[in-house]
């Protein structure tokens, strides 16, 4: 059983398009994040959801809209897609806003061409 | 603000050999530090963890880090490393409702 599944894996498109990624986590955890990799691996917060309520959004440009229809999903659709939006996108889950660790997701690789 | 800094980019060490990734964060509390590993392709798997008490935690594949409060520094440790660790290696610091990366660090092993 796969605890943070990413849908998909791996998304190829052009610039102006609108794309969205899923997650889902079986763990039961209230929190769940998206962050995003850089081609240099840098990895940085993009969401933070706290039972379906939006708890961070680290400046990220309005074109990225999260949601959550329940605490067990949080999706991450993109408008317009730019060419620097291609990265890895993260998702995670942690049992509770507090002290955790999280759980991540495989990553969906996206790259806009 | 919490950051981390992980002062080497890249690595690389002989099979068998000693290894250390050094970390080093800055926050005003007490920090809750993490070590996870990202093999290519996948995503990130959690190695171990710092809340509090003995400083040196052990965690998962032999690997173990050792919590030093006057160094503000968190590093990372292995006695002797198989070629299958060779990977991406990212230390932590639990910010206000989210996790705080470092740069990573590269691992490569020399067969």
């Amino acid at each position: 059983d796969t605890a943070v599944s990413q849908t998909p894996k791996y998304l190829v498109t052009q610039m102006g398009n609108d794309k969205s990624i899923k997650c889902e986590q079986n763990l039961g955890h209230d929190t769940m994040y998206w962050y995003k990799q850089d081609s240099k691996k840098f990895l940085k917060i993009m969401f933070s959801y706290n039972n379906k309520e939006l708890i961070i959004n680290e400046t990220v440009p309005n074109r990225f809209s999260p949601k959550s229809p329940d605490k067990a999903h949080l999706n991450l659709h993109i408008n317009s897609l730019e060419l620097g939006d291609s990265a890895v996108y993260f998702c995670a889950s942690s049992p509770r806003t507090g002290n955790t660790e999280a759980f991540f997701g495989q990553g969906t690789r996206l790259t806009v061409v | 603000a919490q950051s981390v800094t992980q002062p080497d980019i890249h690595i690389t060490v002989s099979e068998g050999a000693s290894l250390e990734l050094r970390c080093n964060y800055s926050y005003g509390a007490t920090p809750y530090l993490f070590w996870y590993v990202q093999s290519p392709g996948q995503g990130l798997q959690l190695l171990l963890k710092y809340f509090s008490g003995d400083t040196l935690v052990q965690g998962i594949k032999g690997f173990e880090a050792e919590f030093k409060r006057s160094q503000s520094s968190f590093n990372l440790r292995k006695p002797s490393v198989h070629w299958s660790d060779a990977a991406e290696y990212f230390c932590a610091v639990r910010g206000a409702q989210k996790l705080v990366f470092g740069q990573g660090t590269r691992l490569t092993i020399n067969p």
